[in-house]
């Protein structure tokens, strides 16, 4: 069974308003999630690093006040897309690894964001 | 030059054949060599990982790392139509303390 879990699985919003986004590590803790986006056909790229209990790291070019990244908890980092424009409209994944075995880096079954 | 080079495809091949998936790289500094599954509209789903060079196999699959040619491999033996979806090759520095760096996905279709 999948062991990060988002939400929602799609959303539709209006431009010009903000959408959140979940992302849950379900039965392990994990101190750094990472969000990516991915455009169709296109191959993942990494937006920015969620650190729990600190500020996130983004990567060049993506705005940090665009994109609000909150990871609460150690199960939990949250991605905030304000002010919406249809050029955001993109599949946005999430991951996160166990700590024990650095290679098992597991993805979230991502999020479609459609901007109208 | 792109650090992580990846034939998009699409690739296709009858069903028992024997597939290989590749992609090459540019920065040595990667230690943390990943292959992920993605059927379309959903997450990467990963299959195997490796640290450093070496083999490993697991199942069907076999996943290769040459250092010091800067070149990984995906093998997949008695394909299964099932096997169909874009194959990502990803890499990263320190595994899941990184973000990975993706190559573009190479598409599979195997024929029945």
């Amino acid at each position: 069974g999948a062991v990060v879990s988002q939400h929602p699985s799609w959303v539709i919003c209006k431009s010009g308003t903000s959408v959140k986004i979940e992302c849950r590590s379900l039965d392990f803790q994990a101190t750094t999630m990472f969000w990516y986006r991915q455009f169709p056909k296109q191959s993942l790229m990494l937006m920015a690093t969620s650190n729990e209990g600190s500020k996130a790291t983004y990567e060049q070019g993506v705005e940090k006040d665009k994109f609000l990244i909150n990871h609460a908890s150690l199960t939990l980092s949250t991605l905030t897309v304000t002010s919406a424009h249809p050029e955001d409209s993109s599949f946005y994944i999430c991951s996160a690894a166990r700590a024990e075995n650095l290679g098992t880096i597991y993805f979230g079954e991502g999020s479609w964001l459609t901007v109208v | 030059q792109k650090e992580v080079e990846q034939d998009p495809g699409p690739l296709s091949v009858p069903e028992g054949a024997i597939v290989s998936l590749n992609c090459t790289y540019s920065n040595s500094a990667f230690q943390y060599f990943m292959w992920y599954r993605q059927y379309s509209r959903k997450g990467p789903e990963l299959l195997m990982y490796t640290y450093s060079s070496g083999n490993k196999e697991d199942g069907r699959f076999t996943a290769q790392v040459d250092k010091s040619s800067k070149y990984i491999s995906l093998f997949i033996r008695d394909s299964q139509p099932s096997d169909s979806a874009t194959y990502l090759c990803a890499m990263s520095y320190g595994g899941g303390a990184d973000g990975l760096t993706f190559g573009k996905g190479t598409h599979l279709i195997i024929q029945p």
